[in-house]
């Protein structure tokens, strides 16, 4: 079975500047969600999607972070502009329903160093 | 606030040596306490999950516990290997919402 895909792995920009990322999540899984990483900390909740809608993004900075899941299966974040303190690993993770028994199974992550 | 207090920040012991990492929680009603294991530039892995009626959890080499009553959970290594060197991230999940909360992890080194 593949597992979570992300795109790109590294990505190095200056603040200001607009970046992407994008997440592949395993076949069937309908719930799918972006944390934010910061060096030495657990991952903290930016977006949950069940399908292609939004179940929690309270923790999105909404004024400068989007993200979108449009057909229900890929989806995209997005950061425009970025500041120095959105360097971070950015991880994507999938489960099969939205439940607390579901194990959330993990992308490698996008490492964002904003200079 | 919900929190999940992990400790030590890192610690580092000899190949074939045991370890204990602790993780003391606030997270009110509980589901369920998850072990992840987060090798360096990978995603986190499932290691163990255990639900308000388990005590402890075993995979492999790793041994989890759980007392709900002190809201306190521990992962102990048995017999490390040098690929056992990750951060080990504790995971509280709430009843009500399912909402997680992570702890900030703790790094272990192990060294030959």
């Amino acid at each position: 079975e593949a597992g979570v895909a992300q795109s790109p792995r590294y990505k190095i920009i200056e603040k200001r500047q607009s970046v992407a990322f994008w997440c592949n999540p395993i076949s069937g899984h309908a719930t799918l969600y972006w944390y934010q990483q910061i060096l030495g900390q657990g991952p903290k909740l930016l977006i949950q999607f069940q399908n292609n809608g939004v179940v929690d993004d309270s923790q999105l900075p909404k004024d400068r972070f989007s993200a979108e899941r449009l057909k229900g299966v890929d989806s995209t974040l997005k950061i425009q502009p970025a500041k120095l303190e959105d360097s971070a690993v950015y991880l994507c993770a999938s489960s099969f329903r939205e439940t607390g028994g579901e194990t959330q199974y993990f992308g490698p992550g996008t490492r964002l160093l904003v200079l | 606030k919900n929190q999940v207090e992990q400790s030590p920040q890192s610690l580092i012991i000899l190949e074939g040596k045991n370890c204990t990492l602790q993780c003391n929680y606030t997270v009110s009603p509980f589901s369920n306490l998850r072990w992840y294991k987060q090798d360096t530039g990978r995603g986190p892995v499932s290691l163990t999950i255990m639900t308000f009626s388990e005590n402890t959890k075993s995979n492999g080499r790793y041994t989890a516990t759980l007392d709900a009553d002190t809201k306190q959970s521990s992962l102990h290594i048995t017999a490390s290997q040098l690929s056992d060197s990750a951060s080990y991230i504790c995971v509280v999940t709430e009843l009500n919402d399912y909402k997680l909360s992570f702890g900030a992890g703790t790094t272990v080194t192990v060294r030959a």
